[in-house]
């Protein structure tokens, strides 16, 4: 199956500071990639959807300006987590699909704690 | 929006029992996609199903998709304690890219 990494899988930072989580598609070109929180015991919450190339469609509620996406090729979206708070704490998840197919595959996800 | 109500939340067995975890929309997708999902880390892709009225199986899983394209269901026969995890199901929009998940199932499978 298609390959989606990480990075960092886990970070912890002060209150203010900005935090860029890296989402890679290792074995095929990822024409779009999601990015997703998930709060303990519970499902999915879509974020914003990137296509390379382009400006990400941010989901409704979600403050772009304070989650940056970039999805600059086609193995790779970043995004960073702007004057990171507390309440911004989450596991962070990306997923990624290849053009003209349905199947996200999800990356291992990272976990974000603000101090 | 589509919206696809999964059940049930949380499910408790004893190993070797059998069970069913449902996902019901009354909006039609594109495909249904069924992860599975172990703490601290991300879904990982079970069965993809795409025709109305499909079954797959893998191993003790049997994955079935409605007539319609509404629906889904996931059996598990002889369920196992490495059968523990979150189930998700994610229906693919027929309108877009995204998919929309399912509120999710935990399983607990007791020895």
């Amino acid at each position: 199956g298609a390959v989606v990494s990480q990075h960092p899988s886990w970070v912890i930072c002060k209150s203010g500071t900005s935090v860029k989580i890296e989402c890679r598609s290792l074995d095929f070109q990822a024409t779009t990639m999601f990015w997703y929180r998930q709060f303990p015991k519970q499902s999915l919450m879509l974020m914003a959807t990137s296509n390379e190339g382009s400006k990400a469609t941010y989901e409704q509620g979600v403050e772009k300006d304070k989650f940056l996406i970039n999805h600059a090729s086609l193995t790779l979206s970043t995004l960073t987590v702007t004057s990171a708070h507390p309440e911004d704490s989450s596991f962070y998840i990306c997923s990624a699909r290849g053009l003209g197919v349905d199947t996200q595959y999800f990356g291992p996800g990272t976990r974000l704690t603000v101090l | 929006t589509q919206l696809l109500e999964q059940s049930p939340q949380f499910l408790s067995i004893q190993e070797g029992e059998n069970l069913t975890v449902y996902c019901n929309s009354s909006s039609v997708f594109s495909s249904l996609q069924w992860y599975r999902q172990e703490p601290g880390e991300g879904p990982v892709l079970l069965v993809t199903v795409v025709t109305g009225g499909e079954v797959k199986k893998l191993k003790r899983l049997t994955f079935q998709f409605g007539d319609a394209r509404k629906d889904s269901s996931l059996h598990i026969t002889a369920a196992q304690t490495g059968d523990t995890g979150l189930y998700l199901c994610a229906g693919g929009e027929t309108s877009g890219s995204r998919l929309t998940f399912g509120e999710g199932t935990q399983l607990t499978v007791n020895p």
